[in-house]
Parts: structure tokens; sequence; C-alpha cells
């Protein structure tokens, strides 16, 4: 079964914490990607990633970065947490151009609460 | 760009009753476009998907046809069970990306 797996289900961080997410795919994707999902918002891209060491921002990758040193694992990484960082966290992974092959594989989110 | 329109929810419904979830989109090509699913507690799950016009995308007794004239890939259950509770996104693609757009999504709310 493929899978993508995020390290924590629920986190409590205090503000001005440095906080990593990690996630791994077992299905040798090239892309992986990172959301954030809020009420009334939906989805929003923060970071996506085609390759290793190879990264783009999304539409809100202010306060975030991320590293891929490894295909299987791509990490959130929030410098210096703030209490509107409070949120869920969803990544997933994809292999090719999406318009052909298609889907998303998502984990399962990390629900980040900052203090 | 590209955008993916959703009727705003939630949708609350009694069991057996019939679902209708809209989706209009705009986009500069000729996208695919999906439905994916996300159960309480969990990531989004791809539901079904089309790839051209007048495809029609099925499973677990979810529909949605890609109307190309009117833009638009509606997602229908003729008889939603307690257990289809969930938020609904719907999503295109365009060839040669690596990137989808999402709507914000429509929580479907079914009572017994």
């Amino acid at each position: 079964d493929v899978k993508v797996t995020q390290s924590s289900r629920y986190l409590v961080k205090r503000t001005g914490e440095k906080v990593f997410l990690e996630c791994v795919q077992d299905m040798d994707h090239e892309n992986m990607f990172w959301y954030r999902q809020d009420p009334g918002l939906g989805l929003r891209l923060i970071y996506f990633s085609y390759d290793v060491k190879m990264k783009e921002k999304g539409d809100i990758p202010e306060g975030y970065s991320v590293s891929r040193e490894k295909k299987e694992r791509f990490s959130l990484i929030l410098e210096s947490a703030s209490t509107n960082q409070t949120s869920m966290y969803l990544c997933a992974s994809s292999f090719g151009d999406l318009g052909n092959t298609g889907e998303l594989f998502f984990g399962e989110g990390s629900r980040l609460t900052v203090l | 760009g590209n955008s993916v329109t959703q009727m705003e929810g939630p949708v609350t419904l009694s069991e057996e009753a019939f679902l209708t979830i809209n989706c209009t989109y705009t986009a500069t090509g000729y996208p695919s476009l999906f439905w994916y699913v996300q159960y309480p507690g969990e990531g989004l799950q791809l539901l079904l998907k089309a790839t051209k016009a007048d495809d029609k995308g099925s499973n677990k007794g979810f529909e949605a046809t890609y109307r190309k004239e009117t833009t638009s890939f509606h997602l229908e259950k003729g008889s939603v069970q307690v257990s289809d509770s969930a938020v609904y996104f719907c999503a295109l693609s365009e060839r040669g990306s690596y990137i989808p757009t999402f709507g914000r999504g429509t929580s479907l709310i079914v009572h017994p």
C-alpha cells in the first residue's frame, strides 16, 4: 500500500521555537508538497519540490523553509514559530505531470498549535 | 490564472438523499479535473478524476462529468450515507503542470 507518512500527528510548541515537520513517502515520487489547511481557506501551498535539493515557493512561503536532501523525505521548517502558524499541515507527493497522470497522495496531516 | 470555485458548505443531508456539490473552473488550457475527499482526522485522498471533455469519473457511488461547455465538474451521488460525511475538494491540473489548483472544499454532513 502506497504511503505518505508525517512524523507527528499533533504538536504543541511555544512562540519562537524552531519546529520541524517531517514527511516521508515510499512511492519513489519526484514531487513533494507542503500545504497548510485552515477553516474557510482551503489548502494553501507553502512549498513544492520537484527533485532532491530543488524547491519552489508556493503561495504562502513567508515564515517557512524546506529541506529535501533525499528523494523520499521532505521537511518543513518553522524557524521561529508564531501563533498565526497554528494550523493543520499536509504533506503530499506525486509522480510526474499531474495533468496526465493525476493524483496527489497525502499524508494524514500534522496539527500544530503554537502557544 | 487558474481557479476552482466550489459551493460553500456545510451541506447537510439526511441519509439516502441525493447529493450535488457544484464545482466550476477557469483554466487557460485543457485541464484534468479531480475530486478529493477528506474524512475526519485524515488527509485527502483521490475520489475520482476525468482527463478530457465529456469523460465521467466514478467511484464509491459518486460521479462527476467533465463539462467543457459550462466549465463544470459537479459531484453527484444518488443516495448518501452517514459514512460519506467528509470535506470534498474539487481540483484541476493543466497538462505539463506539477501543481494542482484546489477549490476551498465543501463540508458534507449526513444525518441518520
